[in-house]
């Protein structure tokens, strides 16, 4: 599995967009990019994966460049409630089984 | 609410003991995992099923075991307890074996005096 590098914390204020960044640089071939909120004490959640170019849905989009070494999860408008510890895992799928590692994550932090 | 399920919410036990923790996935998936997380180690995969069968290992210490029923569900065991083992645990669930999109439940928390 590909190691990911990512700030420790963010601080924003409520309304204004969140760009996380995720540095990959040994991602592999058949590596996606999937991103987890978790709030203290609950299970992380899904936000969204993606593989190149750019992904979007409801809540959040993903900007994965061509050399895909790196990865941006844009949060728009953020609100108190996005306050939470993001992680950035990259891994493939493998019909053996998948290991997902989650690194120490961004802690972000969003104030009125 | 992620359709997982896991039992018990809470859980405080003496150093030594045995406990089961339960998951039930969510409809339709057939994939199960277990991770731990703690203060100090943040969240660590310790084991995935499939349909019944072991399918990944991560760090999973010889103490703990884990099983998936014919039922999908699973429940993890932790014997000989240590104060070191008191940590959330969380159980996921995915539609295949190699997802990276994985449903989380809502944890169990094992504390251990």
């Amino acid at each position: 599995l590909a190691k990911t590098t990512q700030p420790i914390s963010m601080d924003s204020y409520e309304g204004q967009e969140v760009n996380i960044t995720c540095s990959h640089n040994n991602i592999a071939t058949n590596d996606y990019i999937t991103w987890y909120q978790q709030f203290p004490s609950q299970g992380p959640r899904f936000i969204i994966q993606g593989y190149k170019t750019k992904v979007t849905n409801e809540v959040a989009s993903l900007f994965i460049p061509a050399d895909r070494k790196s990865s941006t999860l844009s949060l728009p408008r953020v609100s108190l409630s996005d306050t939470a510890v993001y992680y950035c895992l990259v891994g493939g799928f493998t019909g053996g089984g998948n290991k997902l590692t989650f690194g120490t994550g961004t802690q972000l932090k969003v104030e009125l | 609410d992620s359709g997982v399920t896991q039992t018990p919410k809470h859980l405080i036990t003496a150093t030594g003991q045995r406990v089961t923790l339960r998951c039930s996935p969510r409809s339709g998936d057939l994939s199960v995992y277990w991770y731990q997380q703690s203060l100090d180690q943040g969240l660590q995969f310790l084991i995935q099923y499939y349909n019944g069968e072991e399918r990944a290992k991560g760090n999973i210490l010889e103490r703990f075991s884990a099983q998936q029923f014919p039922d999908l569900h699973s429940e993890l065991n932790l014997s000989s307890l240590e104060l070191g083992d008191s940590a959330l645990y969380f159980c996921a669930s995915s539609p295949r074996p190699g997802d990276n999109e994985q449903y989380f439940g809502p944890g169990t928390r094992l504390t251990v005096t």
